[in-house]
């Protein structure tokens, strides 16, 4: 069974520069969660959607970070314009349904993404 | 005060002894746990999942829960070189009228052969 997909696994642009994340989680998933990890603040939860509405984005750092989900196989997330403090490993997650009694969730190889 | 706390380590332990990582938390309600492995440059991946107060055993690991006194721990029985990765504790924490898994930072475990 294929597991999360993201692109591009790496990703070095410069300052001001947009990008964009992309996700496919699991087939039959309908959570999708957006994490950052850097060594200082470790992973911290972004965003993150339900049957591809968005359910809580108070992570989303600023207005230049964005996320959609236009359809359950597919998410991306933008970062417009990029800053080198954007610098991290970005992890996209799909799970079964959430609640008092969270099923687990699974992790895609991540995005290191390096702002110059 | 973190809501799942874990010590960082490093832990470093003997190839073949039992390495002993735990993880308290602070939301009583809590009903989920996990504990996920990731090694260096790699996403973290999921270990073992623990829903009721006791021990869950799958192969080399165990995981513990005591509700009562808010901790998870993970054992690894006769550990080998290719365990040393970070280990992450996960609980699910309500936030608002929306349950998310609250991560520890994480235990470094190296197993010295």
């Amino acid at each position: 069974d294929a597991g999360v997909i993201q692109s591009p696994r790496h990703e070095v642009t410069e300052m001001g520069q947009e990008v964009t994340l992309r996700c496919k989680p699991i087939s039959g998933h309908d959570y999708l969660f957006w994490y950052r990890q850097t060594m200082m603040r470790g992973l911290e939860l972004l965003i993150y959607f339900n049957n591809n509405v968005p359910i809580d984005d108070s992570g989303m750092p600023e207005d230049r970070f964005s996320a959609k989900m236009p359809n359950a196989s597919f998410s991306t997330l933008k970062i417009q314009p990029s800053e080198p403090r954007d610098s991290a490993v970005y992890f996209c997650a799909s799970s079964l349904r959430t609640g008092v009694r969270n099923q687990p969730q699974h992790f895609g190889d991540g995005t290191r993404l390096s702002i110059l | 005060q973190k809501e799942v706390e874990q010590n960082s380590g490093p832990l470093s332990v003997p190839e073949g002894a039992i390495a002993s990582l735990n993880c308290t938390y602070s939301d009583r309600v809590s009903q989920s746990f996990f504990w996920y492995r990731q090694y260096s440059g790699k996403s973290p991946e999921l270990i073992m999942s623990i829903y009721s107060n006791g021990d869950k055993e799958d192969g080399r690991f165990t995981a513990q829960l005591n509700k009562a006194s808010q901790y998870v721990s993970l054992l690894i029985r006769d550990s080998q070189p290719s365990d040393s990765a970070t280990y992450l504790c996960a609980v699910s924490g309500q936030r608002g009228s929306n349950y998310q898994l609250i991560w520890g930072a994480g235990t470094k475990l190296i197993i010295k052969p």
